[in-house]
């Protein structure tokens, strides 16, 4: 069971879009649609962001979104804001009851 | 609203045995859900270690299979987490969970940081 794969960092200006991509195998991501994200501030617990690949809890807002390809899911954040700069894990369900984590990425607002 | 609160030593020593418990509010445990623990290294990221369920049932990340138990105590409402031969690789803040499904982290404790270290 290896972490899954998602880029160290990505960036974008206010307004603008940012997809975080997250890469798995065909026995996590690509098995199934159990693709979670979550945010995280400095020095605060995650939060659920993004269920079930595309799903959003409420009180998320729009903005973000889910999706996945083969073994490759994806975060998009429309419209950037000054607090979506965090860092956004993604976790894959990857059978029998486990779960696996990506490795995590910083998203920063120019 | 669910709420979860952990507890346990901040410091523990090499070799020793770590011992966390979560208290949960707003729900009883028996009642459903899956229970979990994550944790996350200075500086790192986030690491799935372990989930329960009401029923009995518990499933353990490969990697610490062999040192980690969790359990439920429905009447206490409150599950807990034993990691054992700490070492220094073992420093983490530690987190409870919700595992809504047995796929997703819903609701998360505030975390608690366990130092290991002579």
């Amino acid at each position: 069971q290896s972490d899954l794969t998602q880029p160290r960092s990505v960036s974008g200006s206010p307004g603008q879009s940012v997809t975080i991509s997250c890469t798995g195998t065909i026995g996590d991501v690509g098995l199934f649609n159990y693709v979670s994200w979550y945010q995280q501030h400095p020095g605060k617990a995650p939060k659920l962001m993004i269920y079930d690949v595309s799903q959003r809890p409420s009180g998320v807002p729009d903005r973000f979104s889910g999706s996945k390809s083969d073994t490759t899911a994806s975060l998009t954040i429309s419209g950037l804001q000054a607090e979506d700069e965090a860092d956004y894990y993604c976790c894959s369900y990857a059978g029998s009851y486990t779960l696996v984590f990506g490795t995590g990425t910083k998203v920063t607002v120019l | 609203q669910v709420q979860l609160q952990e507890s346990g030593p901040g410091l523990v020593k090499p070799s020793e045995t770590l011992s966390l418990t979560c208290a949960v509010s707003g729900y009883s445990i028996g009642s459903g859900y899956y229970w979990g623990w994550i944790r996350q290294p200075p500086e790192k990221g986030l690491e799935w270690i372990a989930t329960t369920v009401h029923t009995g049932g518990a499933y353990y990340n490969p990697s610490l299979k062999s040192r980690v138990t969790i359990s439920m105590d429905t009447s206490r409402n409150q599950f807990s987490l034993r990691l054992t031969s700490m070492t220094a690789a073992d420093t983490a803040i530690y987190y409870c969970v919700t595992v809504d499904g047995a796929r997703s982290f819903d609701y998360w404790g505030q975390g608690i940081l366990v130092t290991v270290s002579s």
